[in-house]
């Protein structure tokens, strides 16, 4: 069962800076399957990126990742008020899905 | 769009039954998960089902889980048995894209407290 660490588990950032979240999967995984959502205070979550890299519809260009093998990215070049939330990536296989533990960005 | 439906309270050792109702699209080409969030935590992922009846759990809890579809009612359902209070979580309904592989469509989310 291949399991995901998201690292730092809480950043405490001011909006206009630049956050990076990772994702490391215990294994190597294919990056098609790795998903990352972003999820604010009691919402569901929501699809930011697919594919590794792939934006989602309606998802700002602000937001991008990266990565392949074992080590994952998302990059939010420039914090907007409304991106301070909770970030959790997944990847899916072999009829098994697995979240990574969360990253939290919080303001400053 | 998704709506998760159900009793808030359940009591310990009984068992949680929910429903996602699907509506604005069909339900028989797509596989239906379950996701739960206990309080302040992260999300696990319960299990999928289909139409066809396939299904697949979360290791951990397929010996206490049944997901199903009802294509007649346009219904997807969870039961969880002998429930503790460590299954107190928010419940999700959430339809998978093979083409994503991610979940593009979530249910808002069901408060469920297990309790006596």
């Amino acid at each position: 069962e291949i399991v995901l660490t998201q690292s730092p588990g809480t950043l405490s950032l001011s909006p206009g800076e630049r956050v990076t979240v990772s994702c490391r999967a215990s294994q190597s995984v294919e990056s098609r399957s790795l998903v990352w959502y972003q999820q604010k205070s009691g919402q569901a979550p929501r699809l930011l990126i697919y594919g590794a890299f792939n934006r989602a519809s309606g998802i700002p260009d602000r937001f991008s990742g990266s990565g392949s093998g074992t080590d994952f990215t998302l990059t939010i070049s420039r914090l907007e008020p409304e991106d301070f939330a909770v970030y959790y990536c997944q990847y899916y296989a072999n009829s098994l899905l697995t979240f990574g533990g969360g990253t939290k960005v919080e303001i400053k | 769009q998704l709506q998760e439906s159900g009793p808030g309270l359940v009591k310990p050792s009984g068992t949680l039954s929910l429903t996602c109702s699907v509506s604005g699209g069909s339900i028989s080409s797509f596989y239906w998960n379950w996701i739960r969030q206990p309080p302040g935590k992260g999300l696990e992922w319960i299990g999928f089902t289909h139409r066809s009846g396939r299904t697949a759990y979360k290791p951990s809890l397929k010996s206490r889980v049944i997901a199903s579809v009802d294509s007649s009612k346009n219904q997807v359902s969870l039961r969880l048995n002998s429930v503790t209070d460590a299954d107190t979580a928010v419940y999700y309904c959430a339809k998978w894209s093979e083409s994503m592989r991610a979940y593009d469509i979530w249910g808002q989310g069901t408060t469920v407290t297990v309790s006596s």
